[in-house]
């Protein structure tokens, strides 16, 4: 069965300071995963996914299928960061997504 | 970029009543959309794979007869929470998939909020 633990519900930084969101999943086949972002009073969006390999506004996230892990990173948190971030895993040529719990992030200037 | 939009954005029905939510691509083809329920503090929950021209793929312990499925065009699917009771209530979520923007994307709706008397 597809699982995605997100293990921080909340996770506060200072302005400037390293922002690590983790994201641990389970899954036997290959899997496809994303970040889901939703700022306050907005609709969740596609933060990133792992195959395109991307930067979006600064994060960065790296499958690492030996630790089974999707972790989101930020070098330099923004108080427009804060947002609740959801990581989600699909996979096996299937259209679902399983959702994680999400870490609600909160910059703090 | 694609627009999901889901409506109403809220509602609040006495229990025993039918609720229609429609979730609508704005601007593209969505042969295939999905519809997720949210508790507070808690993840997304699929409920149902929407597919257009025939009948929804039910995810294990969601009733069928309770969440009716209609995606009847392209462009449009409906959920319909029929005989409402108080334990429905719940933030509901559409999203749907533009092929042309490539099958990893999924697009979201702004949520239904279903409050049930």
């Amino acid at each position: 069965a597809q699982r995605v633990t997100q293990p921080e519900k909340l996770l506060s930084v200072f302005k400037g300071a390293p922002v690590e969101l983790k994201c641990n999943y389970s899954y036997s086949g290959s899997p496809e995963l994303f970040w889901y972002v939703q700022y306050s009073r907005q609709r969740l969006q596609l933060l990133l996914r792992h195959i395109s390999r991307e930067s979006i506004k600064g994060f960065t996230a790296d499958l690492n299928k030996g630790e089974t892990s999707f972790h989101l990173k930020k070098p330099f948190a923004q108080e427009e960061d804060s947002a609740m971030y959801y990581c989600a895993l699909g996979g096996g040529g299937s259209e679902k997504l399983v959702f994680g719990k999400g870490t609600k992030l909160t910059v703090n200037p | 970029g694609a627009v999901v939009s889901q409506h109403p954005s809220r509602v609040i029905c006495k229990s025993g009543t039918s609720v229609k939510i429609e979730c609508r691509s704005l601007d593209f083809q969505a042969t295939t959309m999905f519809w997720y329920r949210q508790f507070p503090k808690q993840s997304l929950m699929l409920m149902a794979t929407s597919n257009e021209g025939s009948k929804a793929t039910y995810e294990q312990g969601v009733e069928k007869d309770k969440f009716l499925i209609n995606h009847a065009s392209l462009t449009l699917s409906t959920l319909t929470v029929t005989s409402a009771h108080p334990e429905d209530s719940s933030f509901y979520i559409c999203s749907a998939r533009d092929l042309l923007a490539g099958s990893e994307k999924l697009f979201f709706g702004s949520g239904t909020q279903l409050s049930v008397l």
